[in-house]
């Protein structure tokens, strides 16, 4: 089973600053890596697919990069709407697997 | 617009069976792998199963592996987890995601709750 490793757990940003969380996997995966951001007491939505191609509707602050173990997404310039928790997930191999996620909570 | 809604949850005693349903809309349901993906309370996402598109393919996790039984209906554009031998720990909101194999979950449902409890 490929793990995924993200960190940070959590983190506390203020409005217009730089987010990046990591996802480490536990062996290659080429690009089959997607990020996810699940706001509270709602169901995931797709924000990056195959590393970094961003996902149709997506804003262009959030972006994706990385290929093989490490991979990073990036919000530009945080917004308020933009506190949720995020995930990583591949697709490379059977079972599918998810990181444990990054909640970003906005000071 | 792609839409899936889940329906079906609710709560159940250890040991007991429960279908999870999931209506698609918006999109040629046959063309797509489905996956059924979990979130127990608190805690963060896990794959539970996932069915090509004319069903001929299954996987599973580990812990539910002849425990659950992922099936579409194409006819109805619907897809089902057929949930036996409930434990607690299978408590959890299911949701319907369209992908699956070596494609991302690009649209979900809104999720469904099933609780296992006596």
């Amino acid at each position: 089973e490929i793990v995924l490793t993200q960190s940070p757990n959590f983190q506390s940003v203020t409005p217009k600053e730089k987010v990046t969380i990591t996802c480490r996997a536990s062996q290659s995966i080429g690009n089959s890596l997607h990020w996810y951001q699940q706001k509270p007491d709602q169901s995931p939505k797709l924000l990056i697919k195959y590393a970094s191609q961003s996902f149709s509707g997506v804003p262009s602050r959030f972006s994706g990069s990385g290929s093989g173990t490490d991979f990073t997404l990036t919000i530009n310039s945080l917004e308020a709407e933009d506190a949720a928790t995020y995930y990583c997930h591949q697709t490379a191999s059977l079972p599918l697997t998810f990181g444990g996620g990054t909640k970003v909570e906005i000071k | 617009e792609v839409q899936l809604e889940e329906s079906g949850g609710g709560l159940v005693q250890p040991g007991g069976s429960l279908r999870v349903s999931c209506a698609a809309s918006g999109f040629i349901f046959s063309g797509h792998w489905m996956t059924w993906v979990r979130q127990a309370p608190g805690k963060g996402l896990e794959w539970v199963a996932n069915i090509k598109e004319d069903g001929s393919e299954k996987y599973y996790m580990g812990s539910v592996k002849g425990r659950f039984t992922i099936s579409r209906d194409n006819a109805k554009n619907s897809l089902y987890l057929q949930m036996n031998s409930l434990r607690a720990e299978d408590t959890a909101v299911y949701y319907c995601a369209r992908g699956g194999s070596s494609i991302c979950l690009d649209s979900w449902g809104q999720g469904t709750l099933v609780t296992v409890s006596s």
